[in-house]
């Protein structure tokens, strides 16, 4: 699976919106890119995830740049309840494992 | 709420000893992961079943082992436990264990060996 590159940490007012940039340069045709969160020391909770196309759903929007090397997650109005790591996974749908390879993520602060 | 259960959620126990960590899928969810989640190794997965069969292994200690009964639940048995053993032990399942499946997490076992 490619891999991924996210900055350590990330700070964000309340009622703005975080943009979570994900680096995955060495992504192919065949690999997905998946977004999870874990708050706080609870199990990690599933976002989006996508191919190419920008994906919204409830929880946010997915924004890859058109040569799929990297990608960016939207929390559109984030709130002190999103103040947790973000993971940036890439996963080969057709030789990867079923495994989920999570790197260091992104720890993100919602600041009141 | 993932609809993924564990149990228990804290589990404090002594060197040299040994635990059982259980699972209970989503409804409808065939296949179970397992993963650990330490201080300095990150989450890490150790092991697939789908359907009772394991499927996938990744850095699973010999000293670990686990299964997954016909009604789906899964358990997962840690012994000669040593003090690096501590760590969150999560669980996920899926629908089919395919490679575009969705995983949803538990909210995990928290394990303290002493």
């Amino acid at each position: 699976d490619a891999k991924t590159t996210q900055p350590p940490s990330m700070d964000c007012a309340e009622g703005r919106a975080a943009n979570l940039p994900c680096n995955h340069s060495t992504i192919s045709g065949n690999e997905y890119v998946y977004w999870y969160r874990q708050i706080h020391s609870q199990g990690p909770q599933y976002i989006i995830h996508g191919l190419k196309n920008n994906e919204t759903n409830e929880m946010a929007s997915l924004i890859i740049t058109e040569d799929r090397k990297s990608s960016t997650l939207i929390l559109p109005h984030a709130t002190l309840r999103d103040t947790a790591v973000y993971y940036c996974i890439v996963r080969n749908i057709i030789q990867g494992a079923q495994k989920l390879v999570f790197g260091q993520g992104t720890r993100l602060t919602i600041n009141p | 709420d993932s609809g993924v259960t564990q149990t228990p959620k804290h589990l404090i126990t002594a060197t040299g000893q040994r635990v059982t960590l259980r699972c209970s899928p989503r409804s409808g969810d065939l296949s179970v992961y397992w993963y650990q989640q330490s201080l300095d190794q990150g989450l890490q997965f150790l092991i697939q079943y789908y359907n009772g069969e394991e499927r996938a292994k990744g850095n699973i200690l010999e000293r670990f082992s686990a299964q997954q009964f016909p009604d789906l639940h899964s358990e997962l048995n840690l012994s000669s436990l040593e003090l690096g053993d501590s760590a969150l032990y999560f669980c996920a399942s899926s629908v089919t264990g395919g490679f575009t499946d969705t995983q949803y997490f538990g909210p995990g076992t928290r394990l303290t060996v002493l």
